[in-house]
């Protein structure tokens, strides 16, 4: 079956510009993960939705960052005013039940900031 | 408090030995302790996880060690293939709390055939 796939695969954009990265999981789970992974890092936890609500969204790093999941399934991590520092690989994981022992992730957006 | 302190950076192995990478952490309410494997160009995949119920768990040539009294685990890689060659990474999650997990900065294991 399919897996949680994300697309664009490859984002590059200039400072100061918007971007959205989107997220689509596997159909039929309930939670959402948004993860970014810095060159040479572990991923660093973003946001986790429940359904369509965040269930916590503490690893935002500042307010340009959001991310939304209007209908419980798709979801779009938002990112305004980009800076070079926001350049990573943005990863996305799903589970059936908002167990993180069943989290499956995407193979990730690489966003370049130039 | 939150973090997950990984050792070694990076690792190479001969074909079937054994590969031992080693996590480390301070805060006694995490719960659950999994390791991911990530292939170049891929997200991180589950491998295996451990609760600190247990001592150990082995899941074919992979094996997690779990030390609760010195706040330790690690992942052995039982004749190490050229396959496993990745970027391993440990992880943890808080009891009772949000379902987000916390990573080690990970181990690039390269297996020479």
């Amino acid at each position: 079956g399919a897996g949680v796939s994300q697309t664009p695969s490859n984002k590059v954009t200039e400072k100061g510009k918007y971007v959205e990265l989107r997220c689509d999981p596997i159909s039929g789970h309930t939670a959402l993960y948004w993860y970014r992974q810095s060159l040479g890092q572990g991923p660093e936890f973003l946001i986790y939705f429940q359904g369509t609500g965040a269930a916590d969204d503490s690893g935002l790093p500042n307010d340009r960052f959001f991310a939304v999941r209007p209908e419980g399934s798709v979801s779009t991590l938002k990112i305004q005013r980009t800076e070079r520092g926001d350049s990573a690989v943005y990863l996305c994981a799903s589970s059936p039940q908002g167990v993180v022992d069943t989290q499956y992730f995407g193979p990730g957006t690489r966003l370049t900031v130039l | 408090q939150q973090q997950v302190k990984q050792s070694p950076q990076s690792l190479i192995v001969q074909k079937g030995g054994i590969s031992i990478i080693n996590c480390a952490y301070e805060n006694t309410a995490f719960d659950y302790f999994p390791w991911y494997q990530q292939f170049p160009g891929k997200g991180p995949a589950l491998l295996i996880a451990i609760r600190p119920d247990v001592s150990e768990k082995k899941e074919g040539r992979f094996t997690i060690s779990f030390n609760k009294s010195a706040k330790q685990f690690s992942l052995h890689i039982m004749d190490s293939q050229p396959g496993d060659s990745a970027t391993y990474f440990c992880a943890a999650k808080l009891q009772g709390g949000s379902e987000k997990l916390v990573f080690g900065k990970g181990t690039k294991l390269t297996v020479n055939p």
